[in-house]
Formats: structure tokens, C-alpha cells, sequence
């Protein structure tokens, strides 16, 4: 099992600028979760997905969008990149919404200038 | 408002020694508390958690505590080893009608010197 894979590792961006940060899992979790990590802020939740077709907004949603066609596939969608958004994103799952532990990919390293 | 607190930045402890990592939480309504291990350039990877119900759960080296009454929870790791060097995330997760979320404390950066 390749467990969660995001790609790209690294992404630059300009002001107003879209791009989509993708995220996939091959343990056929019901549950996945976009997570950005600000310095001093700890991992806040941006949206989430209780399995496919399901999506809801966490506690950071504004400026992205999700969609879960599949099971394993649950991409984070920048409309319009803002400096504010330069952060690191994590994509996370689990067997179950109610699962306790969620199994975080490698990180997506976004800087907009 | 920051309902998960972890108030140290970064700790520093001898090889051998016991490591205490600390938390504290304001919400009341956390069914679960997790504590998270995080390396450079990787994502966060599970290490331990405790039900509300519970007051201590261990596992090898690494035992949680959980005080209700004071809303603070503690990560020991004994004897803390070169490898546990790393950032060390509290969170802690709340139940709403089938929706479960996780919030996380800043994290602590555990440095062990050898």
C-alpha cells in the first residue's frame, strides 16, 4: 500500500492564480480531511469528507473546494491564490469518520507571491 | 480561540531521561485526545490517544495521561531515545451528529540530545 500520496511536493504560485492539489488513498477509507499548517498555528481543518459524494467545510474553508467523485480521490481546489494561502497542506484519512487515528500524507508545499 | 493548547514551544531532554510533553484543552466536549509525531518534510503519524473516560494509556514507552478535572492531558516517553526527536502535536476530537473533527494544538518540538 502506498497509504496517502499528494502531489505536487512543492508549488509556487502568483496572486489570482488557480491550481488543484491532489490527494489520493488505496486503503479504501470512508473518511478524508485537508489540513493546512500555519507556523504557530498548529494543523487547522479545511474541508472534509465523510465518503464519496460527501463533502462539508471545517473550521478554514474559504478560498478552497473539494469534491469526492471517488473513494480515493479527494483533491483541494485554490479558485483564486491569495499570499494568505501560502502554507503547507496536508491530506489525511481514516477507515471511518469516527476513526481516531488518520493517516496524514507528506505534505504539499505551496508559496504565493 | 485556541481550544487546544500546548505552551511549550520546544523541549530539550537528555537520552535515557523521561520526556513530558503537555497539553491543555478548554472544551469540554472532546471525546478523545491524540497525541501525533511529526518529522521534517513528512506528514504526522499517529502515536497514541485516550478515551474522556479514561485517566491513562500506555503503549511501550509512550503513556498518556489525562486529568479532566484540570482539562490537561501529558505525554510521557520513557526512556526517550535520539529517534523521538521530532514535533509532537496535541489534538483532541468532538462528536457532532456523525461529524467528527479533530483539532490540534502548535505542537512541541522534542529535541533529544544524545
Amino acid at each position: 500500500n502506498a497509504g496517502v500520496t499528494q502531489t505536487p511536493k512543492f508549488q509556487v504560485l502568483k496572486t489570482g492564480q488557480s491550481m488543484t492539489l491532489q490527494c489520493a488513498q488505496d486503503m479504501n477509507h470512508e473518511y478524508m480531511s485537508w489540513y493546512r499548517q500555519d507556523p504557530g498555528m498548529g494543523l487547522r481543518l479545511i474541508h472534509y469528507s465523510v465518503g464519496a459524494g460527501i463533502t462539508d467545510q471545517g473550521e478554514v474553508p474559504n478560498g478552497y473546494n473539494v469534491s469526492r467523485s471517488t473513494t480515493e480521490d479527494f483533491p483541494l481546489r485554490l479558485l483564486s491564490a491569495a499570499p494568505s494561502q501560502t502554507s503547507v497542506y496536508f491530506c489525511a484519512s481514516s477507515l471511518t469518520a469516527g476513526g481516531v487515528e488518520q493517516y496524514f500524507g507528506p505534505g504539499t508545499r505551496l508559496t504565493v507571491t | 480561540d485556541q481550544q487546544v493548547k500546548q505552551n511549550s514551544p520546544s523541549l530539550s531532554v537528555q537520552e535515557g531521561r523521561i520526556s513530558i510533553l503537555n497539553c491543555d484543552y478548554t472544551n469540554s466536549m472532546f471525546d478523545y485526545f491524540l497525541w501525533y509525531k511529526k518529522y521534517p518534510a513528512e506528514g504526522p503519524t499517529f502515536l497514541i490517544s485516550i478515551s474522556s473516560i479514561k485517566d491513562k494509556n500506555e503503549d511501550g514507552r509512550f503513556t498518556v495521561f489525562l486529568n479532566k478535572s484540570a482539562k490537561h492531558l501529558s505525554l510521557h516517553i520513557v526512556p526517550s531515545q535520539p529517534g523521538d526527536s521530532a514535533v509532537y502535536f496535541c489534538a483532541a476530537r468532538t462528536t457532532n451528529f456523525g461529524n467528527e473533527k479533530l483539532t490540534f494544538g502548535t505542537g512541541t518540538r522534542l529535541t533529544i540530545i544524545p
